[in-house]
Parts: C-alpha cells; structure tokens; sequence
C-alpha cells in the first residue's frame, strides 16, 4: 500500500526568501504530482513527474523526483505573496490512476 | 470550457438521509473518481471508475455508491448520511491508457454537511 508523507506540513516564510517542501512515498510509484490549493477552491495541477532525475520548473517553483530515494521536492524560489496556498504532492499507486495524496503543506508568505 | 461540473456547491442533510453529489465531465475522459478532503488532511478515493459500466473502490468506499452509465457522468450517491461524511467532496477525471500520465483534473468540490 502506498503511504505519502509531506513535510513540513505548514510553513510561514518571507517574500524573497528559498524553501523546500519535501515528499517521501513508500512504495515504488509510476508518476509524482504536485497539486496547488488555494483555500475553498479545487486543485490546480502544477507538475507531473515521469522518470527518475525528472526536474519540471515553472516560475517560482521546481520539481525533482528521485525514485531511487522515493523523494519528490517542490522548491520555492524567491517567494512572493501569491504562492501562499496548500501544496500537495501525490503519487499513484501500479493499479493505475488511482492516486495517494500527502497530507498538504500550507504555505504562508508574508511581505 | 466547462472541464469537471460539480452540483450542488453546498449541502446539508440530516443523519440517514440519501442524497446524490453529480459530476460531469465534457474532456471525453474515460477514467474519474470521487475523493473526499477533510480538514488538515490530504484527498482520499471513495470510489473510481475507468469506463462506463466499471466501477471499483478506493480506500474508504464505504457508506458510498457509484454508477457509471455514460463517460460523462459519474454520481456519488449516499445511502444514509451519517455526521462522519461531513467533508468536502471532489470529482476528478483523467484520460486513461496512453493518455494516463495526464494529470487528473479537479471540479469545484461539495461541501456536505451531516447534522
């Protein structure tokens, strides 16, 4: 059974400033998604990775994927106030699409 | 550019009443699924569905029933509502076979509330 475990789970931080929000899963997993959530809202696709040493970048942020390590890291660059939201990476398990999620990290940036 | 339509936005029931969450989907997707959100917690599948006519569950099916009569649609029905599935209910649909490493696309959500 695949277990998806996000951390920090929320993280205050100032605008200009770098983080990485870390994603471990348990078993081997096909594919690895970030997800966006701002509050009251759905989810936002952000980055799927495919392969082992993916690295998508879009913006402020990029993705990694290690599978050897089952470590997806999501890397905030520069933060501005409109990437406060909640992230959620989410792996799927080899039946399919069927996806596990992490428990979200809640990003708060100040000016 | 409708993507996945959830109805309604908001409910409130009373315990033991039956209700039905619709989800449409006008991507011509073949795969969707159901996933509820509670609070300071991640998304987790109630039941999913790769076709018309197949259904399957996911990790917490129970209390939930699915049918799947047309690609587009995809109705979550609860039986008899319990304080327990108070959640946020999302709908999500994705393509399937060669396309599946596509992300899989999020309606606007249900708020449920079981009094």
């Amino acid at each position: 059974e695949l277990k998806v475990e996000q951390n920090p789970l929320f993280l205050s931080m100032q605008e200009g400033k770098n983080y990485t929000i870390y994603c471990n899963y348990s078993t081997t997993s096909d594919r690895l998604y970030w997800y966006r959530q701002d509050p009251g809202k759905s989810l936002e696709s952000l980055f799927v990775l495919l392969s082992n040493g993916a690295v998508k970048q879009e913006g402020r942020l990029m993705a990694s994927l290690d599978t050897k390590a089952r470590l997806s890291t999501l890397h905030i660059t520069a933060a501005v106030h409109d990437l406060s939201a909640t992230y959620f990476c989410a792996g799927n398990n080899n039946a399919g699409n069927m996806l596990t999620f992490g428990g979200g990290t809640r990003l708060m940036v100040k000016p | 550019n409708a993507g996945v339509t959830q109805t309604p936005k908001f409910q409130v029931l009373k315990t033991g009443q039956s209700m039905t969450l619709q989800c449409a989907q006008d991507m011509n997707h073949e795969y969707m699924s159901w996933y509820r959100q509670d609070p300071g917690m991640g998304l987790r599948l109630i039941h999913y569905s790769v076709g018309a006519g197949i259904t399957d569950q996911g990790e917490v099916p129970n209390g939930y029933n699915v049918s799947r009569s047309t690609t587009e649609d995809f109705p979550l029905r609860l039986l008899s509502a319990a304080p327990s599935q108070t959640s946020v209910y999302f709908c999500a649909s994705s393509s399937w076979g060669q396309g599946r490493n596509q992300p899989q696309h999020f309606g606007d959500g249900t708020r449920l509330s079981i009094l």
